[in-house]
C-alpha cells in the first residue's frame, strides 16, 4: 500500500520516442521530487516542486521535461533520450519542502530502458 | 570526498547476527538524518529518523555521532526478511534537499 503512484511501471522506448512518466500522490503533500536511480549509483535528485513551482534543477539535460500541474501530480516528460538514460526513475513527495525532519516517501518507480 | 558515504558491502550474515551500518557525512551543517530501507527492485522506504541522542524500534537501533560525522544502523536478531538494502540520507541546513549514500547491501542467510 502506497500513498504515492507512478506510471507505467515499466517503459521500454526508442531513442527517437517521446514518452511521458505520470507520479500522483494521495497524502496532501506540498512537494513532489524526481529522482533517478542508476545500478550501483546513489539516488540522483533530479528536480524538485513545492505547491507546483519548480524550485530545484539539479543539471538535468533538456531531454527531461518536468511538469506539476497541480500539487498532487507529476509528470516527467522524455524526448530523444540516451542509452545511458535507462534506469529506475522515482517520484517522492514530503509534507512540506522546508521542513528538513520531513522524511520522503516513494513511489513504486518507473523502470526505463532506451533502446 | 563525498557528501555521504556508504559501505557497499554485501554484509552477509547468519540469521539471528547483530550486524552494524555507519554512513559517513562531510557537512557539519548537516542537520537532519534518515535511513531508509530498499528491497530488491522496489521503491526505498524509510526505516527510521535518527535522532540526537539516539533511538530504538524493535531490534533497529540508531544512533548520531556528530563530532565524528557519521550515523549508524544496529540489527540484532537479524532476519531473513531483513535481506535489503540499506539507504541514509542527510539534509544539511539551509538546504532542505536530503542526500542519499549509494547503500549498504545486507544478506541474512539461514
Amino acid at each position: 500500500e502506497t500513498g504515492v503512484t507512478q506510471t507505467p511501471r515499466h517503459l521500454v522506448m526508442g531513442m527517437t520516442n517521446k514518452k511521458s512518466l505520470k507520479c500522483e500522490q494521495h497524502l496532501g503533500h506540498n512537494a513532489m521530487y524526481w529522482y533517478k536511480q542508476s545500478a550501483k549509483k546513489p539516488l540522483e535528485l533530479m528536480f524538485v516542486y513545492s505547491l507546483e513551482e519548480r524550485v530545484e534543477n539539479n543539471s538535468v539535460p533538456s531531454r527531461f521535461s518536468p511538469e506539476c500541474p497541480n500539487s498532487s501530480h507529476l509528470f516527467l516528460h522524455l524526448h530523444t533520450l540516451q542509452p545511458e538514460d535507462s534506469a529506475l526513475y522515482l517520484c517522492a513527495s514530503s509534507q512540506e519542502l522546508a521542513d528538513i525532519y520531513n522524511e520522503q516517501f516513494f513511489g513504486p518507480g518507473t523502470r526505463l530502458t532506451v533502446l | 570526498r563525498k557528501e555521504v558515504e556508504q559501505d557497499p558491502g554485501p554484509f552477509n550474515v547468519p540469521e539471528g547476527a547483530t550486524v552494524a551500518f555507519n554512513c559517513t557525512y562531510s557537512n557539519s551543517a548537516s542537520q537532519s538524518f534518515f535511513w531508509y530501507r530498499q528491497d530488491c527492485r522496489k521503491e526505498p522506504k524509510l526505516l527510521m529518523s535518527v535522532y540526537s541522542s539516539g533511538n530504538e524500534d524493535g531490534r533497529f537501533t540508531a544512533q548520531l555521532n556528530r563530532a565524528s560525522q557519521y550515523i549508524s544502523l544496529l540489527i540484532r536478531d537479524s532476519k531473513l526478511s531483513d535481506s535489503a538494502t540499506y539507504l541514509c540520507a542527510v539534509k544539511r541546513g539551509g538546504s532542505y534537499i536530503p542526500t542519499f549514500g549509494r547503500g549498504t547491501s545486507l544478506i541474512v542467510h539461514p
